[in-house]
Parts: structure tokens; C-alpha cells; sequence
């Protein structure tokens, strides 16, 4: 079962920062924290993940808090294409990925 | 990123009648690859997990008998919707995973029962 809180809806300004919150508060030390993302009718697409420290990508930004209860995904510089739906994932290696209701990220114009 | 595809990408099929669904990992071997069922305006659903060679482990409710898996290669799984019925309409998606730790996804197959 998905063990991730995340808000259901956010808009961000094409050109801005958007920063997606979750909660994951019951995480143990061997879980890892994935972000995903699925555009409408497509299949989910990967898009970064972390087990304690800070990870950026070409696509985003992970931070994670010292005390791994929640993390924070960041596109820098948030394009029209960057609506979708998010979402954030614990996982142990080797276990199974189990989806929340994410975030639906609306980049408005 | 890697490459999963799924096929077909849509498919209709009558009420009674058996579709099948293939996930192929294209550019790397999948040790495991697991099914997911998505409903309008819903999350996705684990149904269940599957590894080459290997009986699939199938989550709670998701009937064994009517969703058959078959894993039988590092490159693909295919997923058998049996007596289709139009409550078996939805989204399907696969994903695989290798030695890496993040899992890619397929394109997703739409399926409707009429």
C-alpha cells in the first residue's frame, strides 16, 4: 500500500520553480523515495529518486529532509509540458512500487 | 532511459472473448516486471508481480484465473485478460526492472469490453 501523502491538486506559472511536497512519514532506513510522473493516457515516466541525500537530475531536483519524513521534488523551470500527475513512491529495493493519488500539476500560461 | 513497450496500445474486443497484452523490455533484460490496472481519474493499482521463470505473485482481489501472466523470458510478460467482460475495461500498464533500482514503464494498453 502506498505509504506517501501528497496534496491532490497545485498550479505553478510556466517559468517558475514548482515544488511538490510528500509526506512519507512512516519511511524505514531501506526505503528509497521515487517521484514519477504520468501525462494523460500515457504510462508513468521515471523521474528521479533518493535515499537520503539531495539528488538533482537533468529533469528535477530531490531534497530530502534530514529526518526522511518527507521530501520535496523541484522543476526548476516548470513548462506547459510539465502538467501531469506526480507521483511519490517508497520503496525497498526489490519490493513492489505501489501508487498513491499523487499530485496533479497544472503549469498555467 | 530505458525502453518498455507495450502491445497493442488499444484494443476492443467483445464480451466473453480473451485478450492479451505484451510488455517487452527492449534494451535490457527484466528480472522483474509487474502489471497495473488504472481506472478514469484513478491512481494505478498494482495487480501483480511477476519474475522470469517464476509463478506471478498476484496482489489481494485481483482474481489469478482471470489474469493470467506469463513471464517466460528476461524480455517479456504478457498478461491474458480472460472471459472479458466490460468491467474489465481500463488501462493496463506494465513496468520492468533489472538490476537498477527504478522501474520503466510501458506506454499502456487500453482495453474495452462491449
Amino acid at each position: 500500500d502506498a505509504k506517501t501523502t501528497q496534496p491532490t491538486s497545485m498550479d505553478c506559472a510556466e517559468g517558475r520553480a514548482a515544488n511538490l511536497p510528500c509526506n512519507h512519514s512512516t519511511i524505514s532506513g531501506n526505503e528509497y523515495v521515487y517521484w514519477y510522473r504520468q501525462i494523460h493516457s500515457q504510462g508513468p515516466q521515471y523521474i528521479i529518486h533518493g535515499l537520503k541525500n539531495n539528488e538533482t537530475n537533468e529533469m528535477a531536483s530531490l531534497i530530502i529532509t534530514e529526518d526522511r519524513k518527507s521530501s520535496t521534488l523541484i522543476l526548476p523551470h516548470a513548462t506547459l509540458r510539465d502538467t501531469a500527475v506526480y507521483y511519490c513512491i517508497v520503496r525497498e529495493t526489490g519490493n513492489q512500487f505501489y501508487f498513491g493519488t499523487g499530485t496533479s500539476l497544472t503549469v498555467i500560461p | 532511459g530505458a525502453v518498455v513497450s507495450q502491445h497493442p496500445s488499444w484494443v476492443i474486443c467483445k464480451s466473453g472473448t480473451s485478450v492479451k497484452i505484451e510488455c517487452r523490455s527492449l534494451d535490457f533484460q527484466a528480472t522483474t516486471m509487474f502489471w497495473y490496472r488504472q481506472f478514469p481519474k484513478q491512481s494505478l493499482m498494482l495487480m501483480a508481480t511477476s519474475n522470469e521463470g517464476s509463478k506471478a505473485t498476484y496482489e489481494q482481489g485481483v482474481e489469478k484465473d482471470k489474469f493470467l501472466i506469463n513471464h517466460a523470458s528476461l524480455t517479456l510478460s504478457t498478461l491474458t485478460v480472460t472471459s472479458a467482460h466490460p468491467e474489465d475495461s481500463s488501462f493496463y500498464i506494465c513496468s520492468a526492472i533489472s538490476v537498477r533500482t527504478e522501474a520503466f514503464f510501458g506506454q499502456g494498453t487500453r482495453l474495452t469490453v462491449v
